[in-house]
């Protein structure tokens, strides 16, 4: 167990609607990566949020939204889902207060469905 | 050029052998090195962690990096068909823009 909750485990929605992935990180990690997994594909890094600030982003839609909360936890905001947004959605914490430890742990990942 | 290259196979070895896996960075701003390995639609877990140059042991597991030709590497002995997965590297800058960047991963099948 790695510490990183990520609910819902599974996810079906339709086209055009719109959900949130949540994620709480580690116990102290103040950092939060969100990445979205397509089939067969590797990690794509949509963003990264420290200590309820945006630090940095990637490849993002602009139909994504995220933010991380004062109690650290995040939630990731996907609208006007399309086919194409179904996939893995991982979220990984690192950097615990006061620590110097950058390794981020992952979470089981949301399995996003559209159809 | 993206700032972390790896090798993304796939790669088929017998069991027993010796793995070798490979990736090499850009940025001299990269600190902290880990290997990740991934089942099958399961989130990535951490397998090793180093901030030096040099080997780092863990078991059958050994991490190699290399800092002055920006080259590390993960060695796997006597694999195991159990090790058949995706093997991802990352590295964390620690310069003005602290983030996490991930290889793209490389499929190893151990075949009993």
């Amino acid at each position: 167990d790695s510490g990183v909750t990520q609910t819902p485990k599974h996810l079906i929605t339709a086209t055009g609607q719109r959900v949130t992935l949540r994620c709480s990180p580690r116990s102290g990690d103040l950092s939060v990566y969100w990445y979205q997994q397509s089939l067969d594909q590797g990690l794509q890094f949509l963003i990264q949020y420290y200590n309820g600030e945006e630090r940095a982003k990637g490849n993002i839609l602009e139909r994504f939204s995220a933010q991380q909360f004062p109690d650290l936890h995040s939630e990731l905001n996907l609208s006007s889902l399309e086919l194409g947004d179904s996939a893995l959605y991982f979220c990984a914490s690192s950097e615990p207060k006061g620590g110097a430890r950058t390794e981020a742990f992952f979470g089981q990942g949301t399995r996003l469905t559209v159809v | 050029q993206k700032e972390v290259e790896q090798d993304p196979g796939p790669l088929s070895v017998p069991e027993g052998a010796i793995v070798s896996l490979n990736c090499t960075y850009s940025n001299s701003a990269f600190q902290y090195f880990m290997w990740y390995r991934q089942y099958s639609r399961k989130g990535p877990e951490l397998l090793m962690y180093t901030y030096s140059s040099g080997n780092k042991e863990d078991g059958r597991f050994t991490a190699q990096v290399d800092k002055s030709s920006k080259y590390i590497s993960l060695f796997i002995r006597d694999s195991q068909p159990s090790d058949s997965a995706t093997y991802l590297c990352a590295i964390f800058s620690s310069g003005s823009a602290r983030q996490l960047t991930f290889g793209s991963g490389t499929q190893l099948t151990v075949l009993p």
